[in-house]
């Protein structure tokens, strides 16, 4: 099956910093690369996803860099602020599996003030 | 708030007993998949629902098992449990024709003694 490194396991920067989390992924086939939010005591949030189509897209702060080649993808927080703190993971899918999503083992980011 | 609802919230149970998880999905949403979190296997897939058939399974042990109903609520059944069950259960679901997006519900904590 797949098989998803995440890394760094733990981050922390100044207030108003970028910071950078690289995943990557063992099998060609995968498609779909969403990215979680989870904070203390509640479920996974999906915070930004790229399909294997494209090579970049953004959203605000945030924004996710996909190479297809290297397998590898990595989520970039730009300017963060003291709420971005949490847990992040990256996910990879394939269709055709049901759908199931093969996690990092996950980023804690300390943003401080 | 993802509109995925979970209960309960914790639950408190002894070796060998029996307990049931319920999951309502989204509005709408016709696919239910369960995952479980712990702090050594990370977030791991179990099994996935897709109206009322199930579609895919990942790392799901024997002894654990699940439904999803006509009203579309799930319900994962974990029996003779043991010490390593304690964990974080989610349930996530998706849309028909978006089968990539899942939005995750906030979880039920499970402690096994």
């Amino acid at each position: 099956g797949e098989n998803v490194e995440q890394h760094p396991s733990t981050l922390s920067v100044q207030e108003g910093d970028s910071a950078v989390i690289k995943c990557t992924y063992s099998d060609s086939a995968s498609n779909y690369f969403p990215w979680y939010k989870q904070e203390l005591g509640k479920g996974p949030q999906l915070i930004i996803d790229i399909r294997s189509n494209v090579g970049e897209k953004k959203d605000q702060r945030i924004a996710v860099t996909l190479n297809k080649t290297a397998k590898h993808f990595s989520l970039h927080i730009t300017e963060t602020q003291p709420e971005d703190s949490a847990v992040y993971f990256c996910a990879a899918s394939m269709k055709g599996t049901g759908n199931q999503f093969y996690f990092g083992t996950g980023t804690s980011l300390t943003v401080i003030p | 708030d993802s509109g995925v609802t979970q209960t309960p919230k914790h639950l408190i149970t002894a070796t060998g007993q029996r307990v049931t998880l319920r999951c309502s999905p989204r509005s709408g949403d016709l696919s239910v998949y369960w995952y479980q979190q712990s702090l050594d296997q990370g977030l791991q897939f179990l099994i996935q629902y897709y109206n009322g058939e199930e579609r895919a399974k990942g790392n799901i042990l024997e002894r654990f098992s699940a439904q999803q109903f006509p009203d579309l609520h799930s319900e994962l059944n974990l029996s003779s449990l043991e010490l390593g069950d304690s964990a974080l259960y989610f349930c996530a679901s998706s849309k028909l024709g978006t089968l990539y997006e899942q939005y995750f519900g906030p979880g039920t904590r499970l402690t096994v003694t």
